[in-house]
């Protein structure tokens, strides 16, 4: 069975403070790796999509990195506005655009 | 482009009502999939659409939830009759890939409808 697994599920940095999210990730084939951000009362907001092992994107302070078996998304010198929800989700091969969401990580900059 | 539209986004009701939620896809995408977000079970898939036919349903979790997409740019999520245990953040996403093309392509969210039913 697709499975997708997030850690930590919460995450508290001080503002500066390099740290990493880690999606695992089962899936009989990988179509693809999705990157979320999502807000209190909003909807997911897209990041990033990863496709093979070895790939990597970054934007701003954020760099999405795969394996064959997870996916790291590197937060360097975080700031307050990035406190929100981080959600991975990948697309298995076979069949239709289907994601399979993980439960995502809370995370929270301080000052 | 609006991004996808949801309407509304918020909407308190009493148990055994109808509910209608309401959503369109960005102009162009031919791929309509209605989630379900709760703290306890995360996103989930309710349902699938691509050029207006449902394509997958079998996340829809009983006889009192009912989708449709009449046409490419308005789709509706009906409960009915509606109970506390359906209160949740209900989102509609979109993407412009074919059902079984082969390949991936992003879906983008709507801001949501938040369901309470009391």
């Amino acid at each position: 069975e697709d499975q997708v697994t997030q850690s930590p599920e919460a995450l508290r940095l001080q503002e500066g403070e390099s740290s990493s999210l880690n999606c695992s990730y089962t899936v009989s084939g990988l179509r693809g790796l999705f990157w979320y951000r999502q807000d209190p009362g909003k909807g997911p907001e897209f990041l990033f999509t990863l496709y093979s092992a070895g790939e990597e994107k970054e934007k701003e302070r954020l760099k999405a990195t795969l394996t064959k078996k997870e996916s790291f998304l590197h937060i360097t010198a975080p700031k307050p506005e990035d406190s929100a929800t981080y959600l991975c989700a990948v697309h298995a091969s076979g069949g239709y655009n289907k994601l399979i969401f993980g439960a995502g990580t809370r995370l929270a900059v301080h000052p | 482009d609006a991004g996808v539209i949801q309407s509304p986004r918020h909407e308190v009701t009493e148990m055994g009502q109808e509910v209608t939620l309401r959503c369109k896809p960005i102009s162009g995408h031919n791929s309509l999939f209605w989630y379900r977000q709760t703290m306890m079970r995360g996103l989930e898939l309710l349902i699938y659409f691509n050029n207006n036919v449902p394509i997958d349903d079998s996340g829809m979790p009983e006889d009192r939830f009912s989708a449709k997409m009449p046409n490419a740019s308005f789709s509706t999520l009906k409960i009915q009759p509606s109970e506390p245990r359906d209160s949740a953040v209900y989102f509609c996403a979109s993407s412009s890939l074919p059902a079984l093309s082969g390949s991936t392509d992003t879906q983008y969210f709507g801001p949501g409808t938040r369901l309470t039913v009391l």
